[in-house]
């Protein structure tokens, strides 16, 4: 069955540290994996995606995220966190249905920056 | 360039009442749609999708239903709310399949806050 495991429920960084946001998937074909951000009150804003190809993708606000298949991880990070990177963080993945395309999110991270 | 819509943008109904939201997407033609819901500090809930008009999928069984008399809307409905349909909605749409099987990423409107009282 296809899921998803964010681990970390809620990070807090300083200002200017690294980031790297956990994500690990369950799938048995060769993955669609996406993150999301969202901010209090807001809908989804896709961040990045991995289809195939290299398996270091760059998305927006400057991060990036890492596909490793041994490990069954996408993770996400960014080298300085600025404080309007506060929100909360989703991963997921795309599976193929013959009645349509699902997605399967993860519970979401929670991001707090403190200056 | 698509957009997608929600609306209304907040919604406090009582228990019992009745429930209609709706989801347009401009921009595209033939997507799939989706409708999500997310408790407070939770993660996403698929409820119901769509890959054409009048095709509707549902993933959770519960007082809800879903509906698509056109190709860009999607509407949402209920007929008594409970006290457990409070919540954060959230539709999204993706392109249809793609050749060899490939999967297009979702975008996601700005959801609806219903609050039921």
């Amino acid at each position: 069955a296809q899921s998803v495991t964010q681990p970390d429920i809620h990070i807090t960084v300083s200002e200017g540290a690294s980031l790297e946001l956990r994500c690990n998937y369950s799938y048995g074909a060769t993955p669609y994996l996406f993150w999301y951000v969202q901010s209090p009150g807001q809908g989804l804003q896709l961040l990045l995606k991995y289809f195939s190809g290299d398996t270091l993708v760059q998305g927006i606000k400057g991060f990036e995220a890492e596909f490793k298949r041994s490990q069954s991880s996408f993770n996400l990070r960014k080298p300085s966190v600025h404080w309007s990177d506060a929100a909360e963080y989703f991963c997921a993945v795309g599976a193929l249905f013959r009645t349509g395309n699902q997605f399967y999110f993860g519970t979401g991270t929670s991001l707090t920056v403190i200056p | 360039s698509q957009t997608i819509h929600q609306w209304p943008a907040t919604l406090v109904q009582p228990v019992g009442s009745p429930l209609s939201l709706e989801c347009t997407v401009e921009g595209t033609s033939n997507p799939n749609l989706y409708w999500y819901r997310q408790a407070a500090g939770r993660g996403l809930q698929l409820l119901f999708y769509s890959v054409g008009i009048g095709q509707i999928s549902s993933e959770v069984p519960q007082n809800l239903s879903a509906s698509r008399p056109q190709d860009r809307q999607f509407i949402l409905s209920s007929k008594k709310l409970l006290l457990s349909d409070s919540g954060f909605y959230l539709c999204a749409w993706s392109a249809p399949r793609g050749g060899q099987g490939h999967i297009y990423e979702q975008y996601f409107g700005p959801g609806t806050r219903l609050t039921v009282t």
